[in-house]
């Protein structure tokens, strides 16, 4: 595709339920970011990936945290038992190499009830 | 607390003023983007500055890195509606391309 894309767009989910947060990066992008960003604030990091390994992840705030990215493209990004402080947006980048320019997504806004 | 500071925090000015914004750190990075991010959209680069002391132009923007390596500032000439938008300044740590963003300055250009 011509840029990062992800889906959905929006999520309402009620505390407790699981999400999973898709993200597919501009094709043949070797590294995949994903962030998270509160509102009026900048994106905060979560973990990174070159190709299929998961290089960083110092940025998920809990285990409840997880993100994969098996085939070294589409990565999902999975939020257990959602909690109300987990409501943010949830932005991905790709860059086509590690210190290249990060290139992000229109991102998948999170609403926890 | 943000590592990365951006002031003012909102700005809203006349078309044709100029203005600068500010990122300040007491961290050493080792080189600065800023980004523009508008409404609905994921933030987009405008520039990286890597040399203490660097100047970089793009048409009425001006950048700077600070002699530190510390700190930046974005200067707009001339400002024009179309400039509206969250300007975010992020540092580079580590060898992952890791960014650290600022909170970003909300700018509101009136014609």
């Amino acid at each position: 595709g011509a840029g990062v894309s992800q889906s959905p767009r929006y999520k309402v989910t009620k505390r407790g339920q699981d999400v999973a947060l898709r993200c597919d990066p501009i094709s043949g992008h070797v590294s995949l970011y994903w962030y998270r960003q509160a509102l009026g604030q900048g994106p905060e990091f979560l973990t990174y990936f070159n190709y299929e390994a998961q290089q960083d992840k110092s940025g998920l705030p809990n285990d409840r945290f997880s993100a994969e990215r098996p085939e070294g493209s589409i990565s999902t990004l999975t939020i257990q038992r959602t909690e109300q402080r987990d409501s943010a947006m949830y932005r991905c980048a790709s860059s086509l190499m590690t210190l290249e320019t990060q290139y992000f997504g229109p991102g998948t806004r999170l609403l926890v009830l | 607390t943000q590592l990365l500071e951006q002031s003012p925090q909102f700005l809203s000015i006349q078309e044709g003023e100029n203005l600068t914004v500010y990122c300040n750190s007491s961290s050493v990075f080792s080189s600065l983007q800023w980004y523009r991010q508008e409404p609905g959209e994921g933030p987009v680069l405008l520039v990286t500055v890597v040399t203490g002391g660097e100047v970089k132009k793009l048409k009425r923007l001006t950048f700077q890195f600070g002699d530190a390596r510390k700190d930046s500032s974005l200067h707009i000439t001339a400002a024009q509606p179309g400039d509206t938008g969250l300007y975010l300044c992020a540092g580079v740590r580590g060898y992952g391309n890791k960014l650290v963003f600022g909170a970003g300055t909300i700018l509101r250009v009136k014609s």
